[in-house]
């Protein structure tokens, strides 16, 4: 079956840097989304990566605090920039996969403290 | 405006009880789609089920199943003879067709602890 990963599984990272997530999948896909779930809650979506142009963000998120690429159709990364404490969660990303509309699967998660 | 309500925060059952996990959503669209998640404590998200809104038959898979009911607007989810490994944190979620994008709006998650 089809892959996603994400890199890195886990990081602790000192407040003020940035991190950035990458996530690769081993097929095509139509959509890819990046999630935060903070800490005992649910899932909010951040934004859409678009292929070769710039996400959509939701709102309360933008580019400067969370930069993404998506270079092409089977990888993309998330900045998270100027980290606070507040950033502390996990950063997931989702794809539909090219034939599958309206399923989202999802990467394993990137767990990021900031202390 | 599409919203999820999971009104459950956590349940607490012994080993081999049947539970219930409620969803009860609201959409103005007449085309949506419904899903059901498992978050085990490793932190992955599973894909357990999607059900198209003209689909209202229930489905079982294993010791799931799933009974959706338009007229009620739920989507609640049945473990039978739940078992420790069922332990997770489950989310109902909902797309709407309308939007063309794929966007998924998930409850606030269902805390489940099978003890042993």
């Amino acid at each position: 079956s089809a892959v996603i990963s994400q890199k890195p599984s886990r990081d602790i990272c000192q407040r003020g840097t940035s991190l950035t997530i990458q996530c690769q999948v081993d097929s095509q896909v139509t959509m890819m989304f990046w999630y935060r779930q903070q800490p005992g809650q649910s899932l909010t979506l951040i934004a859409t990566a678009n292929q070769g142009s710039e996400a959509t963000y939701e709102s309360g998120f933008v580019i400067d605090k969370f930069p993404i690429s998506r270079p092409n159709l089977t990888f993309s990364t998330l900045t998270v920039s100027n980290m606070s404490p507040e950033d502390s969660s996990i950063y997931l990303c989702s794809v539909v996969w090219l034939g599958q509309s309206n399923e989202q699967y999802f990467g394993p998660g990137t767990r990021l403290t900031v202390t | 405006a599409q919203k999820v309500t999971q009104a459950q925060t956590e349940i607490s059952v012994v080993e081999k009880e049947d539970v219930t996990l409620d969803c009860v959503y609201e959409t103005r669209d007449t085309t949506y789609y419904l899903f059901w998640y498992k978050q085990p404590p490793s932190g992955e998200l599973v894909f357990l089920i999607r059900r198209n809104s003209f689909d209202e038959q229930n489905e079982i898979s294993g010791r799931y199943s799933w009974n959706f009911q338009k007229s009620t607007s739920s989507f609640n989810f049945t473990i039978t003879a739940s078992q420790v490994v069922d332990s997770a944190v489950y989310f109902c979620a909902l797309s709407e067709e309308e939007n063309r994008d794929d966007k998924i709006i998930f409850g606030k998650g269902t805390r489940l602890h099978i003890l042993p």
